[in-house]
């Protein structure tokens, strides 16, 4: 298995909290993703980074930032968090290639 | 819209019963992977078909490529509890390292 570990595993906060996920793999892959995995709607791409200090929007990137400050690190920040954004969130890597490895995810409810 | 879209959504079936699950695009693919999610986990890669008509065999799973690389499927034979779990089909269209997934088919095998 890929070595790649998120943080905090479960988490519940109050809506307009900002929120931090941490995405950590030992792997050195250069790619990075965060998703989010609801109901009815399957994973779908938040952001992603080709690299240190390269990132990019996905799909649903309203409310999210995200930052890459080293290889191993992909931090995923909800602004103010809304009811919405209650999820799961997984973190993937990729060394390019396609294949991706995911995380085991976070929980995350937003009361 | 939805890329790709799965079907059937959900799959209940009797240990020993075979299966197939499909996956359809409008939209042409570089490579096509399927996924096994098992609850509280992350998705895991189970094959990639690159080739247009291509058919690849991992012990009772049988995932075919379509041949002008729109669509594929997934056969299982003799289907087992283990077999249980959320499969995903992720599209990729070439020019980034991204991909595209399904919203999946939740599959029981009852004993």
């Amino acid at each position: 298995d890929a070595g790649i570990t998120q943080s905090p595993r479960h988490k519940v906060t109050e809506t307009g909290t900002p929120v931090t996920l941490r995405c950590h793999q030992t792997e050195n892959h250069r790619y990075m993703y965060w998703y989010r995995q609801d109901p009815g709607h399957g994973l779908r791409l938040i952001h992603y980074s080709y690299g240190v200090k390269d990132t990019d929007k996905g799909e649903v990137s309203d409310g999210y930032s995200v930052s890459r400050s080293k290889t191993e690190d992909f931090l995923l920040t909800l602004e103010s968090a809304t009811s919405s954004q209650t999820s799961v969130y997984f973190c993937a890597i990729s060394s390019g290639g396609k294949t991706q490895y995911f995380g085991p995810g976070t929980r995350l409810l937003v009361l | 819209t939805q890329l790709l879209e799965q079907s059937p959504q959900f799959l209940s079936i009797q240990e020993g019963e075979n299966l197939t699950v499909y996956c359809n695009s409008s939209s042409v693919f570089s490579s096509l992977q399927w996924y096994r999610q098992e609850p509280g986990e992350g998705p895991v890669l189970l094959v990639t078909v690159v080739t247009g008509g291509e058919v690849k065999k991992l012990k009772r799973l049988t995932f075919q490529f379509g041949d002008a690389r729109k669509d594929s499927s997934l056969h299982i034979t003799a289907a087992q509890p283990g077999d249980t779990g959320l499969y995903l089909c992720a599209g990729d269209k070439g020019g980034s390292e991204k991909l595209v997934f399904g919203k999946g088919t939740k599959l029981t095998v009852n004993p």
